[in-house]
């Protein structure tokens, strides 16, 4: 069956511009997360769906990160007035009903030139 | 706060040779911890996870990982390691709303 989606794969952005990334998680799932991946390093909590409600966001790192998913399915996560800082692999993952068993996208790869 | 610490940031070994990724916890009480593995280009794989039942977890694809409190350790392993088994690995424990991940450990197999 069809796997957990995120579009774009790769987004190159200028210093300042906003972003949008896409999330397709597995159908039925309730729950939904964001994760941060810098280089080299693990992925990051950024927030926290449960169907269409946001529960945590405390892993976003400033006010210019937002996330929503308005009918509890699909997901974007924006970034406005981007930073180099930002430049990092952003994931997706899903899950039906424990936390532990998260099924993920492939990412987004984000560059901020 | 929980947390983990993977011990090696790089780990080589031989096709059929066994295989050790270590991994420390840190929690004040006793701990949900996976391990997560991540092929290039392709989504993290949750490969297994403890949560408080038997403290000899058994994963996919031949991999399983010990919890051993006095040593605030769960390590993974493999009796013989295969060419597909090179990737990034990821110890990590959970709260009810979000994982935490270790900075992972790069597993190469040498033919």
């Amino acid at each position: 069956g069809a796997g957990v989606s995120q579009s774009p794969r790769y987004k190159v952005a200028k210093r300042g511009q906003d972003v949008a990334l896409r999330c397709d998680p597995i159908s039925g799932h309730v729950s939904l997360f964001w994760y941060q991946q810098a280089l080299g390093q693990g992925p990051e909590f950024l927030t926290y769906f449960q169907n269409e409600a946001q529960l945590d966001k405390s892993g976003l790192p400033s006010d210019r990160f937002f996330a929503e998913r308005p009918e509890g399915s699909v997901s974007t996560l924006k970034i406005q007035r981007t930073q180099q800082e930002d430049s990092a692999v952003y994931l997706c993952a899903s899950s039906a009903h424990q936390i532990y068993e998260q099924y993920f996208g492939p990412g987004t790869r984000l560059t901020v030139t | 706060a929980q947390s983990v610490t993977q011990l090696d940031s790089h780990v080589s070994v031989s096709e059929g040779t066994p295989v050790l990724l270590r991994c420390n916890y840190s929690s004040s009480y006793s701990p949900s911890l996976f391990w997560y593995v991540q092929h290039p280009n392709k989504g993290l794989q949750l490969l297994l996870k403890y949560t408080s039942a038997a403290t000899l977890v058994k994963g996919i694809n031949g991999f399983e990982a010990e919890f051993k409190k006095s040593e605030t350790s769960f390590h993974l392993t493999k009796p013989s390691a295969h060419m597909s088994d090179a990737a990034e690995y990821f110890c990590g424990t959970g709260s009810a709303r979000q994982l935490t991940f270790g900075s992972g450990t790069q597993l190469t197999v040498l033919p």
